[in-house]
């Protein structure tokens, strides 16, 4: 799977957009970009995936490049719960034991009153 | 939604006695199910990836003796940590794949081990 590089921190204000962005330039074509988050002691959390087009569902919207390679996990109005560790992750969308998610350091945001 | 659940969610256990760890997938059948370590401040690493009825994978570095995973049916995997020392504290997640939903894959809340 394709290396991923993202921001060690970032802050954000409550109910300001909160705009993760991620490094991917390695990314193959069969390659899907995934964004999960972790928040403190608890286990991962999805959030979103997509392939080439912008991807938007009731917690966030995925941007990503036209040449894919980089992205931007977009959380319109964040909350105070929506600090935690955001993972972005690069793999191929097939099933058997053939892939494996591998978790980066991803990046702490905290929301900020 | 994929709910996955873990028991214990907190263990505290003296050095050299095993400590058994349960996932389950409560709504889905899993295919394949997934051991994860995450030491304090650190990302989560992988341990091993379970099918059922067969033999676990262990990732490079992780003592398969000592870290026991038994995938028994497509709903429950158990971790066991066995003759546990205060190195093996650690919060330990489970995870689940099901083919039923594009293959995404569901974690559970984790499990807290503290080895005294």
């Amino acid at each position: 799977d394709a290396k991923t590089t993202q921001p060690p921190s970032m802050d954000c204000a409550e109910g300001r957009a909160a705009n993760l962005p991620c490094n991917h330039s390695t990314i193959s074509g069969n390659e899907y970009v995934y964004w999960y988050r972790q928040i403190h002691s608890q286990g991962p959390q999805y959030i979103i995936h997509g392939l080439k087009n912008n991807e938007t569902n009731e917690m966030a919207s995925l941007i990503i490049t036209e040449d894919r390679k980089s992205s931007t996990l977009i959380l319109p109005h964040a909350t105070l719960r929506d600090t935690a560790v955001y993972y972005c992750i690069v793999r191929v969308n097939s099933g058997g034991s053939n892939y494996k998610l591998t978790f980066g350091k991803g990046t702490l945001l905290t929301v900020n009153p | 939604g994929a709910v996955v659940s873990q028991h214990p969610s907190r263990v505290i256990c003296k050095s050299g006695t095993s400590v058994k760890i349960e996932c389950r997938s409560l709504d889905f059948q899993a295919t394949t199910m997934f051991w994860y370590r995450q030491f304090p401040k650190q990302s989560l690493m992988l341990m091993a990836t379970s099918n059922e009825g067969s033999k676990a994978t262990y990732e490079q570095g992780v003592e398969k003796d000592k870290f026991l995973i038994n995938h028994a049916s497509l709903t429950l995997s158990t971790l066991t940590v066995t003759s546990a020392h205060p190195e093996d504290s650690s919060f330990y997640i489970c995870s689940a794949r099901t083919e039923l939903a594009y293959n995404e894959q569901f974690f559970g809340p984790g499990t807290r081990l503290t080895v005294l």
